[in-house]
């Protein structure tokens, strides 16, 4: 089947514009979670999803960075008035439930750079 | 706060033989989870192992075992008869029991030479 996809893979951006990056998870798996990862680093926690509630937001660092899922499916993950530190790589994954039974399956990413 | 540290940011071995990746951690929680993800040039993360905090028995898949030191906080990979295409970014990764974000190490780059 299908996996999680992100799209765009790259996105390229100047600094102070908006960016909006998608999440497509596997079909059926009702939790979402997005990461940022930059160079040379392990994903760094941003935000969960059950269902359609943020349940964890915990990770985002400043009110900048917003995330929606608003039918339990498809995330967004927006950003405002970008910044260079923004640069990374944006991962998402999905489970089926929530816990550490239920894998995470990752996507391949969206690599953002701000210039 | 619960941190991962991975102490070896690179490694290399040659096919067939054996690596171990370090990985300690710190956490003053009792239950909780431990991971090893697998990143190639692609990108995607891949589960390799997971380890239960309340199980003293090692996880194995495979190739891949883990050395799991509950009191010491270290939990090493180990992969035996190596392939070309385990060469990846490897990251050891802790969930605190209830919680569902990963926490991930710095990662160890590991390359497997024909």
């Amino acid at each position: 089947g299908a996996g999680v996809s992100q799209t765009p893979s790259n996105k390229v951006t100047e600094k102070g514009k908006y960016v909006e990056l998608r999440c497509d998870p596997i079909s059926g798996h009702t939790a979402l979670y997005w990461y940022r990862q930059s160079l040379g680093q392990g994903p760094e926690f941003l935000i969960y999803f059950q269902g359609t509630g943020a349940a964890d937001d915990s990770g985002l660092p400043n009110d900048r960075f917003f995330a929606v899922r608003p039918e339990g499916s498809v995330s967004t993950l927006k950003i405002q008035r970008t910044e260079r530190g923004d640069s990374a790589v944006y991962l998402c994954a999905s489970s089926p439930g929530q816990g550490a039974y239920n894998e995470q399956f990752f996507g391949p990413g969206t690599r953002l750079t701000v210039l | 706060a619960q941190t991962v540290t991975q102490s070896q940011p690179e490694m290399s071995v040659q096919e067939a033989e054996t690596v171990t990746l370090s990985c300690t951690y710190d956490t003053s929680e009792s239950n909780y989870y431990l991971f090893w993800y697998k990143q190639p040039p692609s990108r995607q993360m891949i589960l390799v192992i997971r380890q239960e905090a309340y199980k003293q028995q090692n996880a194995t898949e495979n190739r891949f075992s883990v050395n799991f030191q509950k009191a010491a906080k270290s939990f090493s990979l180990k992969i035996s008869d190596s392939q070309l295409g385990d060469t990846a970014m490897y990251f050891c990764a802790f969930m605190r029991r209830g919680a569902q974000k990963l926490v991930f190490g710095q990662g160890t780059r590991l390359t497997i030479n024909p």
